[in-house]
């Protein structure tokens, strides 16, 4: 099946500092990635769209300049939440749209998250 | 955008059968997608609905009707590990990204 691969699953950072997470199809290509923000018993919420090889498109009320992404090859995407504050502290999710026939590149698979906490 | 509604929180005994309905309001409906997700975890795919009818797999079914904006998921032999949240989640054809618009989830309770 397809696998998501997302690193660090738990990351504390102190306040101001810069956190980078991965997100890596393991056994296929993704040309497009996505990044969702969870919070506690709340419902997934997409920030942005990455597209191998352009720049990602972001959801209205994200800030693109905290929130780098990068999706520099099919199999790797980055989400860098820049200058973090307590505020960022959340789940952070990366999904992946399936390889192969139309039908299964409309199903997402997710990484398993990471967890941020800033103090 | 879309407007995706289900309920917060349904209680079961195992054993038993549960029916988490979603409805939704779409622009343009290109699909329908259950997900299970574990507290703390990150979804897991259940189902895809594009057209109308019903899909089966194992103890889990999910039911698509476009005309009427609704679908359900049926979870039959109701184990303790099925205890998670269900997430029910709508594509819009306008969208060529594959973007999937949320809803808020259904916890699910199972007891003994």
């Amino acid at each position: 099946g397809a696998v998501v691969s997302q690193h660090p699953s738990w990351v504390i950072c102190k306040s101001g500092t810069s956190v980078k997470i991965e997100c890596r199809s393991l056994d296929f290509q993704a040309t497009t990635m996505f990044w969702y923000r969870q919070f506690p018993k709340q419902s997934l919420m997409l920030m942005a769209t990455s597209n191998e090889g352009s720049k990602a498109t972001y959801e209205q009320g994200v800030e693109k300049d905290k929130f780098l992404i990068n999706h520099a090859s099919l199999t790797l995407s980055t989400l860098t939440v820049t200058s973090a504050h307590p505020e960022d502290s959340s789940f952070y999710i990366c999904s992946a749209r399936g390889p192969g026939t139309p039908v299964l590149e409309n199903i997402q698979y997710f990484g398993a998250g990471t967890r941020l906490s800033v103090l | 955008g879309q407007n995706i509604d289900q309920p917060t929180e349904m209680t079961a005994t195992e054993g038993a059968i549960v029916q988490i309905n979603c409805t939704y309001q779409t622009s343009g409906f290109n699909g329908l997608f259950w997900y299970q997700q574990h507290a703390g975890e990150a979804p897991t795919f259940l189902s895809y609905n594009v057209l109308d009818g019903l899909e089966e797999k194992g103890r889990f079914s999910s039911f698509l009707s476009r005309s009427k904006g609704y679908s359900y998921l049926l979870l039959k032999e109701l184990q303790m590990k099925d205890s998670a949240s269900y997430l029910c989640a709508v594509r819009d054809r306008g969208d060529s990204w594959g973007k999937l618009q949320f809803g808020a989830g259904t916890q699910v309770v199972v007891t003994p």
